[in-house]
């Protein structure tokens, strides 16, 4: 059954700080990987997308990895700021259809 | 270009009600995908639509039927509501022909069921 499992669940730091998301699949056979920022009442909006071949992507204070070996992902958010404050959603798409498996999220809150 | 646009915003029902929720895709993009996310999950696929056929289809009753029009604008309707529907439902759009194709996502309708 694929699955995608995100960790934490919910996250709490201080403006200014790194934080790290985690995001575990088990889509096979994988197609790529996207990293969602969704803001509370929103629809989710695209960060970054990965392809089996890519190990690292950067879009601003955003830096995604990929390991396709242990179907591991990593979303890393330099330099917090309060607009970061969101639900982070990874979501795989595998070769077989068009189908998306969406992690159940990891809620982040920025405090000032 | 405009956006994926969902209507109505909001949308109060009472157990056994139907109801239809509408979304028009994004312009030059003839797929749609429906989503439900319970508060605090992540969004579970429905089913999606590709030129006014369902090709695609998540673990959902047949309660839940949708519709695509010719200008790629679609319908969710969900008959016999039940408390549990009560959910933000998103709509996606995409052009199939790209390899790495993005689904952009509206901004929902968030169903109360009573």
């Amino acid at each position: 059954k694929n699955q995608v499992e995100q960790s934490p669940q919910s996250l709490i730091i201080l403006e200014g700080k790194n934080c790290t998301l985690q995001c575990n699949y088990t889509v096979s056979p994988f197609s790529n990987l996207r990293w969602y920022k969704q803001d509370t009442g929103r629809g989710p909006v695209s960060l970054t997308i990965m392809t089996f071949s890519e190990n690292t992507k950067s879009n601003g204070r955003y830096t995604a990895t990929l390991d396709a070996d242990t179907k591991q992902s990593s979303l890393h958010i330099t330099a917090s700021q309060l607009s970061d404050s969101a639900s982070y959603i990874c979501v795989v798409r595998g070769n077989a259809g068009n189908m998306l498996t969406f992690g159940g999220g990891t809620r982040l809150m920025v405090k000032p | 270009e405009t956006g994926v646009t969902q209507s109505p915003t909001h949308l109060i029902k009472t157990r056994g009600q139907q109801v239809t929720l509408r979304c028009s895709s994004q312009s030059g993009h003839n797929t749609v995908s429906w989503y439900q996310q319970a508060l605090g999950q992540g969004p579970q696929f429905i089913f999606q639509y590709y030129r006014e056929e369902e090709n695609g289809r998540g673990n959902f009753p047949p309660r839940f039927s949708g519709l695509q029009f010719p200008n790629y604008s679609s319908e969710l309707n969900v008959n016999a509501l039940e408390l549990d529907d009560s959910a933000l439902y998103l709509c996606a759009s995409s052009f199939s022909g790209r390899a790495w194709n993005e689904q952009f996502f509206g901004p929902g309708t968030r169903l109360t069921v009573l």
